[in-house]
């Protein structure tokens, strides 16, 4: 169980165009779901955390306005980047996290989607 | 964010143990982990230890948490090439909507 999908795997889009990724949980309903972003050879950083049927949370830094974040049910969010630029190629991972599942905070995540822009 | 600090690589023979060691800042966590992240692929976790034990010893994998010097460390004993692969420790403060992570170790393990 706790298995979390993400679509596209890859990717590869045009400088100026909009870019969806989705973030699945496949047999549990996340409460809360983060959106994180690897560069190469780097650590995580996280972008913002949402909560379904609210306004995704942003860190300092992230521009809420190019990374659209959408989580409008307990199964799925969505990360949009828009009018995307060669910078904004990465990989981008998304976890999910179920209330009360375990009693370790645990996140699960998702197998990561390769961005690149040309 | 917190800052969470690893030795960025880690070269070890088959069937020698690895050490992988972390360092963190925020005295508040709650629960620190280690993830594995084979390339291309998303996080897997390998195990977690709560803040009020000093020890944790899973199979292969030995967990110790210093919690004076904030020094956690990942003992895996009898690599395999298996193992080769980055390695992230990461840390949860009370609130545990943030979770902060090292830089993460590339293991390297040579046959």
């Amino acid at each position: 169980g706790a298995v979390v999908s993400q679509h596209p795997s890859w990717v590869i889009c045009k400088s100026g165009t909009s870019v969806k990724i989705e973030c699945r949980s496949l047999d549990f309903q996340a409460t809360t779901m983060f959106w994180y972003r690897q560069f190469p050879k780097q650590s995580l950083m996280l972008m913002a955390t949402s909560n379904e049927g609210s306004k995704a949370t942003y860190e300092q830094g992230v521009e809420k306005d190019k990374f659209l974040i959408n989580h409008a049910s307990l199964t799925l969010s969505t990360l949009t980047v828009t009018s995307a630029h060669p910078e904004d190629s990465s990989f981008y991972i998304c976890s999910a996290h179920q209330s009360g599942r375990s009693s370790y905070n645990e996140q699960f995540f998702g197998p990561g989607t390769r961005l690149t822009v040309l | 964010g917190e800052d969470v600090e690893q030795s960025l690589f880690l070269s070890v023979r088959e069937g020698d143990s690895s050490v992988i060691n972390c360092t963190y800042t925020d005295s508040s966590s709650t629960y620190l982990y280690w993830y594995k992240q084979e390339p291309g692929a998303g996080l897997q976790l390998l195990t977690y230890i709560f803040s009020n034990m000093d020890m944790k010893q899973d199979q292969r994998l030995t967990v110790l948490l210093n919690k004076k010097d904030k020094h956690l460390s990942l003992r895996i004993a009898d690599t395999q090439t298996g193992d080769s692969a980055i390695y992230f420790c990461a840390e949860s403060p009370y609130n545990f909507n943030k979770f902060y992570f090292g830089s993460g170790t590339k293991l390297n393990v040579k046959p």
